[in-house]
């Protein structure tokens, strides 16, 4: 059984840093896309990060700079380390496994519980 | 980048009712368009990927059409359970992934 389980959130001031990690069971993060995205309180789903099969990264403009996803394949585990956090990176920030069909992937078919980041002083 | 655009944004609904939501993309994405339920408090859960496909164990009630730039959700008989958020997202190649704002179902 897949699971995803996020840990690593909490209160932080603004431009504090902040290191989110996830937990894979199920499968390898080595043989799969993974991605991070976030949710706003009362917001939409906003995807920021991913990380390729061959290590490649990806970032929403929104983040590009300050954010760096990274992996530990003999932890089996994904992280998302933050930096220049504002009040507008507050969200619940969820770790997610990309799905593969058609020859594509790029969807979420497994999902965290997510992990709640407050950016306040 | 590409735009989502779901409508409506909160929709009011009884059950056993038809229920479609409408997801529009800025520029084609082919079929490269997934669907998510959200309930409050809870992390999503994929409904339907590649515009149309079933994902394994969600009831046959869901389904989903459309290509290009315009697609469809459609529950053909809303359940009690099915009262969430509803989100479309895009993954085609061109353009990072992207979400719709999302679409509430209320009881009506």
């Amino acid at each position: 059984e897949v699971q995803l389980v996020e840990s690593g959130g909490g209160l932080v001031q603004p431009g504090g840093s902040l290191r989110l990690s996830c937990e894979a069971s199920g499968f390898r993060v080595s043989d799969k896309y993974m991605s991070w995205v976030r949710q706003a309180p009362g917001k939409g789903l906003e995807w920021i990060s991913v990380i390729h099969l061959s290590g490649t990264t990806k970032y929403a403009d929104s983040v590009k700079s300050r954010f760096t996803i990274s992996r530990d394949t003999s932890k089996n585990m994904v992280f998302l380390q933050m930096k220049s956090l504002s009040a507008e990176d507050t969200a619940v920030y969820y770790c997610v496994k990309e799905g593969y069909s058609y020859g594509l992937t790029g969807f979420f078919d497994s999902w965290g519980q997510g992990t709640l980041v407050t950016v306040s002083s | 980048d590409i735009q989502m655009t779901q409508s409506p944004s909160t929709l009011s609904a009884s059950v056993g009712d038809r229920v479609t939501i409408t997801c529009r993309a800025s520029q084609s994405v082919s079929s490269w368009l997934a669907w998510y339920q959200q309930k409050p408090g809870k992390a999503p859960k994929l409904l339907i990927y590649k515009a149309s496909i079933l994902e394994s164990g969600v009831p046959s009630r869901f389904s989903g059409s459309g290509s290009g730039t315009e697609f469809t959700l459609t529950i053909s008989s809303l359940q009690p359970d099915d009262f969430a958020a509803y989100y479309c997202q895009q993954y085609d190649l061109s353009s990072p992934r992207s979400f719709g704002q999302g679409t509430k179902v209320e009881i009506k």
